[in-house]
């Protein structure tokens, strides 16, 4: 049984690209949470998704981010137009249901140049 | 604002030692949880205390919850150089969604 796979590990992107960061979670989960790490910091919640459904998005920035969870295929986090604040450790994390201990993949290192 | 807040920032301990961790909170919660991470890599989970629940073990691990407090504690026996990371609190918030909050945690460093 797989755990939580994210990918890329690392992406390198220069101010104004797109990045999209993939999630696949355990098999059987269909919960899906997004987290982003700074240096030194704990974890910020971002955005917590079921199939299709954005449960609870009051962690993602109005503006550049968005995020799925569709029926067939990863979860993706997509931030457009990149600025180099966005630089960070992306944590993926899935659970059988709400409120439950969480999987963690391994991240996604972005670095915005 | 930030839920979940551990103390203390760092912590440095020789093997052998006892090394204790606070979590405070701020609002009512369904559980708590702590988690670890080393360094670059993903959190794992280390043990879930239920609000009803003031006490449990998980090998060399003791949590305890204070909902009077709102404050939890992580002791780790006998610690051991591979314990070195940081140790995260995490709170499942009731009226929430079921997403979790996670506090800044502590780094313990285990010192042969």
């Amino acid at each position: 049984n797989a755990g939580v796979m994210q990918n890329p590990r690392h992406l390198v992107r220069r101010r104004g690209q797109e990045a999209r960061l993939r999630c696949s979670p355990m098999k059987g989960h269909s919960h899906v949470y997004w987290y982003r790490q700074l240096p030194e910091e704990g974890l910020k919640f971002m955005v917590y998704l079921q199939k299709e459904n954005i449960i609870d998005e009051s962690g993602m920035p109005k503006e550049r981010f968005s995020a799925e969870f569709p029926k067939e295929g990863p979860s993706i986090l997509r931030i457009q137009q990149v600025v180099r604040g966005d630089s960070a450790a992306y944590f993926c994390a899935s659970s059988p249901g709400p409120g439950e201990k969480l999987f963690f993949g391994s991240g996604t290192q972005l670095s915005v140049l | 604002s930030q839920q979940g807040e551990e103390d203390p920032q760092a912590l440095s301990i020789q093997e052998g030692e006892n090394a204790t961790m606070n979590c405070s909170y701020k609002t009512s919660i369904n559980n708590l949880q702590w988690y670890r991470q080393n360094s670059g890599r993903g959190l794992v989970h280390l043990i879930l205390i239920r609000s009803n629940e003031r006490e449990k073990h998980s090998g060399r691990l003791r949590v305890t919850l204070d909902t009077s407090k709102k404050s939890s504690s992580l002791l780790i026996t006998a610690s051991r150089a591979a314990d070195t990371a940081s140790y995260f609190c995490a709170t499942d918030v009731q009226g929430s969604q079921g997403n979790l909050i996670f506090g800044k945690g502590t780094k313990l460093s285990v010192k042969p």
